[in-house]
């Protein structure tokens, strides 16, 4: 199958520092990465969609400035909270889909990242 | 735009009894269909998919059809365990997972010994 996955699996951070999280695909090229967030036993909120070295596009009312997306190679994606403040505590989800393979038009997400802001 | 609509939850069913599930969507085109299932504190896994009408997706006993005449892709399995208690998940992309999956609110689904 297709593995993603995200590291850390969770952290804790004072509020105005910033926190980086790494999403990888670990047996395919991702030429496309997703990042949502998940509040308590809501569903998934999609906030950008990357593809390989092209610039995120960003779901409305998200702030790019805020989270940072990288997608600098076909295994790796970044999102780093900037000045995170204790409303951005959530559970970050990433995905992955490529081109060929099990993960050809399907999507394939991490375990998630559980951020917590002090 | 594309919508997904899934029956209200939480569901909870003894060892052993049948499941179903309803998804029933609205999309512009010819969608992939998808159901995933989150258990407690992880990430989502790919259940199973349909990506045309009348396919028919399995994985561990649960199984949807893709239905185009009455656009629904509900989830059904014969027999469920404990280890099935989790979130279920129903979601569409239009020309493959390269784009948006646009997702159900997700349900609930606890099974008693």
């Amino acid at each position: 199958g297709a593995v993603v996955s995200q590291h850390p699996s969770w952290v804790i951070c004072k509020s105005g520092t910033s926190v980086k999280i790494e999403c990888r695909s670990l047996d395919f090229q991702a030429t496309t990465m997703f990042w949502y967030r998940q509040f308590p036993k809501q569903s998934l909120m999609l906030m950008a969609t990357s593809n390989e070295g092209s610039k995120a596009t960003y779901e409305q009312g998200v702030e790019k400035d805020k989270f940072l997306i990288n997608h600098a190679s076909l295994t790796l994606s970044t999102l780093t909270v900037t000045s995170a403040h204790p409303e951005d505590s959530s559970f970050y989800i990433c995905s992955a889909s490529g081109t060929s393979g099990p993960a050809r038009d399907t999507q394939y997400f991490g375990p998630g990242t559980r951020l917590t802001v002090l | 735009g594309n919508s997904v609509t899934q029956m209200e939850g939480p569901v909870t069913l003894s060892e052993e009894a049948f499941l179903t599930i309803n998804c029933t969507y609205t999309a512009t085109g010819y969608p992939s269909l998808f159901w995933y299932v989150q258990y407690p504190g992880e990430g989502l896994q790919l259940l199973l998919k349909a990506t045309k009408a009348d396919d028919k997706g399995s994985n561990k006993g649960f199984e949807a059809t893709y239905r185009k005449e009455t656009t629904s892709f509900h989830l059904e399995k014969g027999s469920v365990q404990v280890s099935d208690s989790a979130v279920y998940f129903c979601a569409l992309s239009e020309s493959g997972a390269n784009s948006k999956l646009t997702f159900g609110k997700g349900i609930t689904l606890s099974v008693r010994p």
